[in-house]
Order: structure tokens, then sequence, then C-alpha cells
């Protein structure tokens, strides 16, 4: 398997532009997580799915952020309208059986290092 | 508020030597931790994990070890060899809950 993969790699924008970032997950892995990075606040979970419904999205920040899952193999997160503060780098992952089981872990994708002028 | 928190930023070692790091948390309902490790421009990638019922885990030059009372986790590297320089975050879960990850400390080992 090619692993989680994520677009674009980079993202430059302008503030008050709409951002959309892309995720594939691992095939058979039925949870999929959006994370944010920063350097205040390290790995910040936005936003999970269980079979492409969202289960838990009280770690989005604001309204301006959304996330959808149409299917298995696919997300995306939006912003919109970006902000300079929403700088970051965000990661997706996925897993097999689920958060906080034991013996399971989180196959992170490579990240999309997002910058708002 | 942070409830995993990694408070040394980053760690200098020399090869050969050990290279300890530290976490702490505040959530005494977790029970399930775990270790990642991170390079550039890559994402993390799991290294090593610890259940509640255990106070070690050991998996060749890595060993975590645990202290509930002290809510305290930490990660030995013996020996530690230049490419371990990266990223180490450590996480901890509730079971069937999220987990939640600390800030990151920069590791690096001096050749």
């Amino acid at each position: 398997d090619a692993g989680v993969i994520q677009s674009p790699r980079h993202e430059v924008t302008e503030m008050g532009q709409e951002v959309t970032l892309r995720c594939k997950p691992i095939s058979g892995h039925d949870y999929l997580f959006w994370y944010r990075q920063t350097m205040m606040r390290g790995l910040e979970l936005l936003i999970y799915f269980n079979n492409n419904v969202p289960i838990d999205d009280s770690g989005m920040p604001e309204d301006r952020f959304s996330a959808k899952m149409p299917n298995a193999s696919f997300s995306t997160l939006k912003i919109q309208p970006s902000e300079p503060r929403d700088s970051a780098v965000y990661f997706c992952a996925s897993s097999f059986s689920g958060q906080g089981a034991p013996g399971d872990t989180q196959y992170f994708g490579p990240g999309t290092r997002l910058t708002v002028l | 508020d942070q409830q995993v928190k990694q408070n040394s930023p980053s760690l200098s070692v020399q090869e050969g030597r050990i290279s300890i790091l530290n976490c702490d948390y505040t959530n005494s309902m977790f029970d399930y931790f775990l270790w990642y490790k991170k390079y550039p421009a890559e994402g993390p990638t799991f290294l090593i994990s610890i259940s509640s019922i255990k106070d070690k885990n050991e998996d060749g030059r890595f060993t975590v070890f645990l202290n509930k009372s002290a809510k305290h986790l930490s990660l030995h590297i013996v020996p530690s060899q230049p490419g371990d320089s990266a990223v180490y975050f450590c996480a901890a879960s509730a079971v069937g809950n999220q987990f939640y990850f600390g800030t990151g400390t920069s590791l690096t080992v001096i050749p």
C-alpha cells in the first residue's frame, strides 16, 4: 500500500482565499483523522471520521473550517476564508480499529504545509 | 489546555550515549500511551507503545517507561544513533477516545 496520501504538499495562498486539502487513507482503514501541527500546541486533532461519518469535530477551530468524507477513499478539509493564523502543517491519518484501542496505531500522511499570507 | 506535555523542546546527545525523552500527562483516565517519531517533511510514524497495565515496554534500542502515580512517561534510546535525530511526540488516550499529543521534542544525536 502507498500509505496515506495527501495533496498538495505545500500551499501558499492569500488571506481570504479558500483552501482545500485532500487526503486518501490507507485502503481498509475505517477511521480517518485530520490534525494540525503548530509549535505552540503540537498535534491537535481537528476532526475524525468512522466509516465516512464525522464522529467528533470539537477540535475544528471555527466555522471557517469544514471537512467531508464522501467515500472511504477520500476526504477534504476546507478553510474558507483562510487567515494568516491558519498557517500550519495539516496531517491526515488513518487507522484500522479506532482510537485508543490497545495495539492500534494511526498512520500519518506526509502533511500539507499551509502558508496564508 | 494541554493534557499531554513535553516540556523539553529540544535535546542533544552524543552518539552512543543514552537519550531520555520525557512526557507528562494530566488525565488519570489515560490508559494507553504511544511515542511517534517524525522526520522533516514526513508524517509522524509509530515507534512504541505501552498500556497502563505495564510499567515498561522494550523494543530493541527503545524502551518506554510509565510511572502512573507521577503521570509521567519516558522514552529511552540506547545507544543513540545519528539516524535517531528527529522530533518525538508522545500521545495518550483513554480507550475509545481520541489521542492527545504533546508538542514534541527535537532530538539531535551528534556523531
